[in-house]
């Protein structure tokens, strides 16, 4: 079955510590993003990526980073920089980059100890 | 600011009742989505429309470019349909980029 995983369902932080969750994807899509929700909120973008070893920054990516050197997945790091880590992150992917639908995982929710 | 708004925030109705809930945005648009978040966290594509209307099932969306708002009716509610409801608008930025602005949600409740 095609689809895009994310792991883990839950993440602890600690205090000044990076954090990595994990999105993959084996729907050949070109175009990954990263969302982050908080309650009450629309989703905001974190990065995006259009295309492998090709990444821009969305609107709120201070404090976190990605890689994208394989198609089939777009990991996000949670670094310590990231004041206010705490909320629900989602991942989607689609065919191209914005003007397709897009396919997003089960989420990850992170918490910090 | 391009924002986008929905209404109502929360939606509590009984089954079988036909549910409408509306979104709102503040400039022109290329597309917009709906999508269903189900309790559980997970995210799912309704509909991507630029006009017009589209059905799929029980669930309708409708879009007025003029007026920029869009409806997504669900005809004979059913407690399955308990769920966030979020629109959101793809708009154009320069040189070609797009954009995705989400809104808050709509949370629906259907009682037996």
């Amino acid at each position: 079955d095609g689809g895009i995983t994310q792991s883990p369902k839950y993440l602890f932080r600690k205090e000044g510590q990076n954090v990595t969750l994990s999105c993959e994807q084996n729907l050949n899509h070109d175009a990954m993003y990263w969302y982050r929700q908080d309650p009450g909120q629309g989703l905001r973008l974190i990065y995006y990526s259009q295309i492998v070893n090709d990444f821009q920054k969305g609107d709120i990516a201070e404090g976190y980073s990605v890689s994208r050197e394989k198609k089939e997945s777009f990991p996000l790091t949670v670094t310590s920089a990231q004041k206010n880590p705490t909320a629900f992150y989602l991942c989607a992917s689609s065919i191209l980059a914005w003007r397709e639908t897009q396919y997003f995982g089960p989420g990850t929710r992170l918490l910090v100890l | 600011k391009n924002e986008v708004e929905q209404s109502p925030q929360n939606l509590t109705a009984q089954e079988g009742e036909f549910i409408t809930i509306n979104c709102s945005y503040s400039v022109g648009i290329s597309a917009l989505h709906w999508l269903q978040q189900h309790p559980g966290g997970g995210i799912v594509s309704l509909f991507m429309l630029s006009s017009g209307k589209k059905k799929h099932g029980r669930l309708i969306a409708t879009i007025n470019i003029q007026e920029k708002h869009s409806s997504l009716h669900i005809t004979a509610s059913h407690p399955r349909d308990s769920a966030v409801y979020i629109c959101a608008v793809r708009f154009a930025l320069i040189q070609g980029a797009q954009k995705l602005v989400f809104g808050q949600g709509t949370r629906l409740t259907i009682n037996p």
